[in-house]
């Protein structure tokens, strides 16, 4: 396990309200990404980062936004949080890049918006 | 079209049964493979990677056909703490691993 922790594991939020979920890890990884996960659909990257500062889109990356200030941190900010996204958030980190090394995720934070 | 398709089960079987899940992607300049497992309200954990000459690990073989573009994870002798959902991974561009909505197996004493 690579010692992800994600906060808050749960949240109930109003629509229209901002969202900050962090994912936290202590295992020095480059790489980190932020995975949403709903019924039908699997898990879907939003953004992904391959360094301090160093971000990019995935395939589902409208209204979402990320920083990464620390190798260790990486946040998901929902500007202005609508019903389409609620659903499980997964962070997920990776060594170093290399076809072997795959990635591990944290234990995923509840979202609900109302 | 999905980058990675699974067949979503669910796959009921008994225990001890031998049971074979497959997936197929669509990009063939995929570079890397794997399996993961997820249990009811867990995160995905990796199960094993699937090298280009299959590979066994304990009681699960996975299996990869370049040229058909799929990917197969058998497990035989299937134990009641097997179910769960099933995740193929499929990994180009390095940075960018796409999951298949996952396979459901649920082993039945």
């Amino acid at each position: 396990d690579a010692g992800i922790t994600q906060s808050p594991r749960h949240k109930v939020t109003e629509t229209g309200t901002p969202v900050t979920l962090r994912c936290h890890q202590t295992e020095n990884h480059r790489y980190m990404y932020w995975y949403r996960q709903d019924p039908g659909h699997g898990l879907r990257l939003i953004h992904y980062s391959y360094g301090v500062k160093d971000t990019d889109k995935g395939e589902v990356s409208d209204g979402y936004s990320v920083s990464r200030s620390k190798t260790e941190d990486f946040l998901l900010t929902l500007e202005s949080a609508t019903s389409s996204q609620t659903s499980v958030y997964f962070c997920a980190s990776r060594p170093r890049q290399g076809l072997r090394n795959t990635i591990y995720f944290g234990e995923g934070s509840w979202l609900t918006v109302v | 079209r999905k980058e990675v398709e699974q067949d979503p089960g669910p796959f009921n079987v008994p225990e001890g049964a031998t049971v074979a899940f497959n997936c197929t992607y669509s990009n063939s300049a995929s570079q890397s493979f794997f399996w993961y497992r997820q249990d009811c309200r867990k995160e995905p954990k990796l199960l094993m990677s699937v090298y280009s000459s299959g590979n066994e690990d304990g009681r699960f073989t996975a299996q990869l056909n370049r040229a058909s573009q799929y990917i197969s994870l058998l497990i035989r002798d299937s134990k009641l703490s097997d179910s769960a959902t099933y995740l193929c991974v499929v990994n180009y561009n390095f940075n960018k691993f796409y999951f298949g909505s996952g396979t459901k197996l649920n082993v039945k004493p």
